[in-house]
């Protein structure tokens, strides 16, 4: 069975971009958690998406955006980057409808860096 | 902040030693998680242990709770060379959805 993929891995972009990330998560699985992790602030939960609703989310500014899309596929955007949107982007996926209740399976993540 | 704290934030022991990780947390919980990271790669699940367990064992790893304190730990026995990463814990806390992550222990095992 094919992990969670992410795409893309690394990306640069320039400050006031916007970048859209990508993430399959393994198949069955319908739940969908974004999390950003910067060396100073740690893993940072973004949103949690389960059957194309957003469930929860996390204290980011309205830059930040997600959805998913019937086949479980989730894509998370940055509008209008700054410097500090430099971070690993993960992406989960949990085979339960709530996300919190077993594992997360994770992707290896999008590297963004912001210039 | 719903993050819960690991300590130390850094450990570097001998081959073979033992390590021990903590977990602080601020509120009642579900389950509280340990995951391992390698540099700048996805978290990987060790194990879960629910609010109503004290001890869990898988190989080489111990997790212990104790939801009085709000306290968890992970203990790798006879570490290796491959045990250096970035342990978190994450907690489901009660009526959430979602995990919230602690800050991390970076763990070096020097062989």
């Amino acid at each position: 069975k094919a992990g969670v993929t992410q795409t893309p891995r690394y990306l640069i972009k320039t400050r006031g971009q916007q970048v859209t990330l990508s993430c399959s998560p393994i198949s069955g699985h319908r739940s969908v958690s974004w999390y950003q992790q910067t060396p100073g602030q740690g893993l940072q939960f973004l949103f949690e998406y389960f059957s194309e609703t957003q469930r929860n989310k996390g204290n980011f500014p309205g830059r930040f955006s997600g959805r998913q899309f019937s086949n479980s596929r989730s894509e998370m955007n940055v509008s209008t980057l700054e410097l500090g949107d430099s971070a690993l982007y993960l992406c989960a996926s949990s085979p339960q409808a709530s996300a919190g209740t077993g594992e997360l399976f994770f992707g290896e993540g999008s590297r963004l860096t912001v210039l | 902040s719903q993050q819960g704290e690991e300590d130390p934030q850094a450990l570097s022991i001998q081959e073979g030693e033992n390590a021990t990780m903590n977990c602080s947390y601020k509120t009642s919980i579900n389950n509280l998680q340990w995951y391992r990271q390698n540099s700048g790669r996805g978290l990987v699940h060790l194990i879960l242990i629910r609010s109503n367990e004290r001890e869990k064992h898988s190989g080489r790893l111990r997790v212990t709770l104790d939801t009085s304190k709000k306290s968890s730990s992970l203990l790798i026995t006879a570490s290796r060379a491959a045990d250096t990463a970035s342990y978190f814990c994450a907690t489901r806390e009660t009526g959430a959805n979602n995990l919230f992550f602690g800050t991390g222990t970076r763990l070096t095992v020097i062989p």
